[in-house]
């Protein structure tokens, strides 16, 4: 079974410091992961998946294998990041139900 | 402009009543997907389809059920609502190639 584990629930940081929202992973397969982010009062929206390797709005995400890690990293948070950030996965095939972790709300203090 | 909808954006009911919920999509997608999230919470997968007439129930039971008879609609329906159903429900899609999916803004639904 896949399952996604996010650890912190909030993640509280002052603007300007650096941001890592950590996720694990439990899949025996090769996995297909994802960053959705959550902002107040809008709809859940992709933030960037492993696969594409880019950059969105300063985030990063590596994909390790060995530690079946997928972390989002910030160098410097901005109170614009404040959200709740959900880490997902599913499979490599193009059939797959995404499976979500519990989510962490990130809040970037100024 | 491509786009996932969802009607209505919040809802209020008694116990008892039937309810359905309406999704669809101008995303030219061919699969769709239910999930029910309690604020601030986790997504939990209630219900996805893979094309017209292809029903799947997700790791989350639910009383609910789906149909899909067109491509761009996945309509949800409780034929009994009750306060443990009050919830919100989000509606994603997601194309042939690729597990990315988008979603639409969600019913809140409360059952008193």
């Amino acid at each position: 079974a896949q399952r996604v584990t996010q650890p912190e629930k909030l993640l509280s940081v002052f603007k300007g410091a650096p941001v890592e929202l950590k996720c694990n992973y439990s899949y025996s397969g090769s996995p297909e992961l994802f960053w959705y982010v959550q902002y107040s009062r809008q709809r859940l929206q992709l933030l960037l998946r492993h696969i594409s390797r880019e950059s969105i709005k300063g985030f990063t995400a590596d994909l390790n294998k060995g530690e079946t890690s997928f972390h989002l990293k910030k160098p410097f948070a901005q109170e614009e990041d404040s959200a709740m950030y959900y880490c997902a996965l599913s499979s490599n095939s193009g059939y797959s139900t995404l499976t979500f972790g519990k989510g962490t709300m990130l809040l970037v203090s100024p | 402009e491509a786009d996932i909808y969802q009607t209505p954006r919040y809802l209020v009911i008694g116990t008892g009543k039937k309810i359905t919920l309406e999704c669809s999509q101008t995303m030219g997608h061919d699969k769709m997907y239910w999930y029910q999230q309690d604020p601030g919470m986790e997504l939990h997968l209630i219900h996805y389809s893979y094309g017209v007439n292809s029903t799947e129930k997700g790791d989350l039971s639910s009383e609910s059920t789906v149909s899909r008879i067109r491509t761009e609609h996945f309509p949800l329906t409780l034929e009994s609502a009750r306060p443990s159903h009050t919830s919100q429900y989000l509606c994603a899609s997601s194309g042939s190639s690729y597990n990315e999916q988008f979603f639409g803004p969600g019913t809140r639904l409360t059952v008193l």
